[in-house]
């Protein structure tokens, strides 16, 4: 149990889909983050919310839309996607402030055909 | 926001072999932290150092940070088979008002029997 709990495990979908991610963190943190893990980059940064505002995003492409309604809660919405965003997406939360530990969701594997 | 560098990123050795990992910076860093994904799984994390030249141990694991703080060392003395899977340095960094962890590619750990 790592107190951060992400659904679905597995997902495929077609590139004229649209889906959605959650996580869900009950530490009680204030940052949450979104990460793609892939075998070209492992743990590349996608999104952080930092007291429920987006703050970075990293040039991610607009087919990837994060959504966080509350600290606790955060969703990546996901519209006609490639195959080659098909990876494990980790969610992870954090308490803010320099050099505080992430804490990580076991992800979910997405497969795009 | 600040890259770090991870070599090797394979290793094998033989069971009861040591093992270390290294991570480096061209810029100093404020901090560093050290995580473990098993195979199938999510990165957890290890450790933090934030002071020069700071060593810390856990039971067989060494994690060294150097002394300019733009490198650090991971070290496993006798590697069983629970130590199999990739260990990522990563560096918590403050950009635009956000915080983000940074992370090395992995140094994967094969351990041969």
């Amino acid at each position: 149990e790592t107190g951060v709990t992400q659904t679905p495990r597995h997902l495929v979908m077609g590139m004229t889909n649209k889906k959605s991610l959650k996580c869900e963190q009950h530490l009680g943190h204030n940052a949450m983050y979104w990460y793609k893990q892939s075998a070209k980059k492992p743990l590349e940064l996608m999104f952080v919310y930092n007291f429920k505002e987006q703050t970075e995003n990293n040039s991610v492409p607009s087919r990837f839309s994060p959504e966080c309604p509350n600290s606790s809660h955060l969703f990546l919405h996901l519209h006609t996607l490639q195959p080659e965003d098909s990876a494990l997406y980790l969610c992870a939360s954090s308490q803010v402030g320099e050099g505080t530990e992430a804490f990580f969701g076991q992800g979910t594997r997405l497969t795009v055909v | 926001g600040q890259q770090v560098m991870q070599i090797p990123q394979y290793q094998h050795v033989q069971e009861g072999e040591d093992f270390t990992t290294y991570c480096n910076s061209s810029t100093t860093l404020s901090n560093i932290q050290w995580y473990k994904q098993r195979p199938g799984g999510h990165p957890v994390f290890l450790i933090q150092l934030v002071k020069s030249g700071e060593v810390k141990k856990q039971k067989r694991l060494t994690f060294q940070f150097g002394e300019a703080k733009k490198n650090s060392s991971l070290h496993i003395t006798a590697t069983q088979t629970t130590d199999v899977g990739t260990y990522f340095c990563a560096t918590m960094y403050s950009g635009g008002g956000a915080d983000g962890l940074t992370f090395g590619k992995g140094t994967h750990l094969i351990i041969q029997p």
